[in-house]
Parts: C-alpha cells; structure tokens; sequence
C-alpha cells in the first residue's frame, strides 16, 4: 500500500541554522511527491512538488527538496531558516486515481525556531 | 472572501449528537475534498467530488459519516451519533478544474471538532 514516512514528529532549530525534513514513501511506480506547510492558525499552503525531470525542485519561501528513487526519499530543505517558518510541514505522495490526484499525506514534522 | 471557507471554525458536541460540517470552497472550482487531521497522525482523505460524477467514498471511516455537493458548490459533511474518536480537525480543499494529477489542492482552515 501507498504510504508516506515522516520520521522526525518534531524539530528545533535556531534561526539561520540550516534545516533538512525527511520524507521517505513506498508507492510501486514513479511518484508526484509534494510538501505543504500549515502555519498556526492558516490553511495548508503547497511548499514545492515533483512530476519528473530535475530531481531538485525549488519551492516558495526559500525551500528545495531533492527526489532520490534510490532511497525513496523527498526530503525538504532549507539553507538559513527564519522565526516565520515555525509550521507544520506535511510530506505527500499523489496516487492519480480515476482522473484526479488523492494526496496521501505523512504523520507531519512540527518545526520550532529558536532565536 | 477568494479562499475556501469551512464552518465553524469550533465545534464542541456530547457523544451520540450529529454534527455537520460546511465547506464553501473557491469559486471555479470543480473538484472539492475532505480530510481529517488527528493528532499525531497526519491527513487521512474522506471524500472527493469532482463536478457530477460519482463521489470517491473510499476514505470513509464509517457509516455514520457521510457527505455531499449541493449544485456543485457548498459540501456539508454529516457526522451521525458522533464518537469521542470522531474528535479532530477536519480540512476541506477545493482545485481547479484541469489540475488532475498537479497535486495543488486549497485548504481552508479546518472545523475543529470536539466530542465529549
């Protein structure tokens, strides 16, 4: 079955650090791959996604994620963080099924900036 | 406003009482979702309605919830004799039509629901 591995539930960094998320998935053929941020208080907002091609793709915000098949992983990136981008991050798998694309999300990543 | 829009934003209920949920989602948009978001446990897809086709169901926990489009717009998501698990957030995301296969769904804000 298609699912999506979040193995980090929470996170602290320092501002300006440099950040890494991981997300790994199973699914049997090439995947859409997304993340997308829920800050307190908003809706979920698509960070960047994968189709194909370039397997760095860059994303709003200042975040990259790199698609690596061989280790079935999407991991989400960021050079320097700020204050603002405390969030949740949600890595997603897209299954298109019947025409239309069901996200099937992961357990989430809870980033905490530290000053 | 140009988003999707869900209400309420808080709802508190007593186990066995029916709740409904209400999604009105941006305008144009054909194909409308419903998640829940539990605790700890990421979003778990519901439903899907794409224009007058046959709504995806799969993602149902139970019989006692249910959903629909009324004139392919506002979706109301009716949860019957509500169980304290039935306590979470609940996302409704709207999307384009021709976006099949983008991945960009908009999400409101979410109906947080409490059981007692």
């Amino acid at each position: 079955a298609q699912s999506v591995t979040q193995p980090d539930i929470h996170i602290t960094v320092s501002e300006g650090a440099s950040l890494e998320l991981r997300c790994n998935y199973s699914y049997g053929a090439t995947p859409y791959l997304f993340w997308y941020v829920q800050s307190p208080g908003q809706g979920l907002q698509l960070l960047l996604k994968y189709f194909s091609g370039d397997t760095l793709v860059q994303g709003i915000k200042g975040f990259e994620a790199e698609f690596k098949r061989s280790q079935s992983s999407f991991n989400l990136r960021k050079p320097s963080v700020h204050w603002s981008d405390a969030a949740e991050y949600f890595c997603a798998v897209g299954l298109v099924s019947g025409g239309y694309n069901k996200l099937i999300f992961g357990a989430g990543t809870r980033l905490a900036v530290h000053p | 406003g140009a988003g999707v829009s869900q209400s309420p934003s808080n709802k508190v209920t007593e186990k066995g009482k029916d709740v409904e949920l209400r999604c009105d989602p941006i305008s144009g948009h054909t194909a409308l979702y419903w998640y829940r978001q539990s605790l700890g446990q990421g979003l778990e897809f519901l439903i899907y309605f794409q224009g007058n086709s046959a709504p995806d169901k799969s993602g149902l926990p139970s019989d006692r919830f249910s959903a629909e489009r009324t004139g392919g717009s506002v979706s109301t998501l009716t949860i019957q004799r509500t169980q304290q698990e039935d306590s979470a957030v609940y996302l409704c995301a709207s999307s384009p039509p021709g976006t099949a296969g983008t991945g960009e769904l908009f999400f409101g804000e979410g109906s947080r629901l409490t059981v007692l």
